[in-house]
């Protein structure tokens, strides 16, 4: 079955660029009707979307965070990255991938990553 | 943005208790909403697409309903393992959105 794992550092120093790799096993990042997208969570709190991708590479971006969010997709690799710059200490969370599933009229995040804790400080 | 409204923010019940959490979007968004639960450290898991349509292999225990603004998600029979965190999401407008969630703890 298909399921996703998350990488990349686990601290990142402020004002600089969080990287993170989804990748994506068990299936084709470019196969079905699927998006894949980016979610955080900062400890004790809520669920944020930061953002998506399509395999053909277009992509849709939360307005809060959209200067700073980049998404791209690797389908040779079968991985998409999310680059989020100039971090701040708010941008400290547990960061997540998932699938997004795509029905005639719905779409859900069906398969989640395990999730991968980004600590912002100096 | 579009607001999601969850109440209440936690509750505590028993095994076998019939438990309901409401979600308010501040617009008509159909019927498009999903119900995740999440545990302690875990991702969070779909329960329920679309409003009211049950994710392959969820135990039919867990339903939802609603459309509009005003949608109900129940658990017909509390079990042990759903003790968690509930999130209700919107997709019909971006960005998506989620609830503040809704934590069911053993009374």
């Amino acid at each position: 079955q298909v399921q996703l794992q998350e990488s990349g550092p686990g601290l990142v120093k402020p004002s600089q660029t969080l990287s993170l790799t989804c990748t994506v096993s068990g299936g084709s990042i470019s196969s079905g009707s699927y998006s894949w997208s980016w979610i955080r969570q900062p400890a004790g709190k809520g669920l944020e979307w930061i953002g998506r991708i399509y395999s053909s590479g277009s992509t849709n971006y939360n307005p809060s965070l959209n200067s700073r969010v980049t998404i791209t997709v690797d389908t040779s690799k079968n991985q998409f990255s999310l680059k989020l710059s100039s971090v701040t200490a708010a941008d400290t969370a547990v960061y997540y991938c998932a699938r997004d599933n795509w029905g005639p009229l719905y779409t859900s995040s069906d398969i989640w990553g395990q999730g991968t804790l980004v600590t912002v400080s100096s | 943005d579009i607001q999601m409204t969850q109440s209440p923010s936690s509750l505590s019940a028993s095994v076998r208790d019939r438990v309901t959490i409401t979600c308010q979007a501040s617009q008509d968004i159909r019927s498009h909403l999903n119900w995740y639960q999440q545990k302690p450290g875990k991702a969070p898991k779909l329960l329920i697409y679309d409003a009211s349509n049950l994710e392959t292999g969820v135990p039919s225990r867990f339903s939802g309903s609603g459309s509009g603004t005003d949608f109900t998600f129940t658990i017909s029979s509390l079990q042990p393992e759903d003790f968690a965190t509930y999130y209700c999401q919107q997709y019909d407008n971006l960005p998506l959105t989620f609830g503040g969630g809704t934590k069911v703890e053993m009374k």
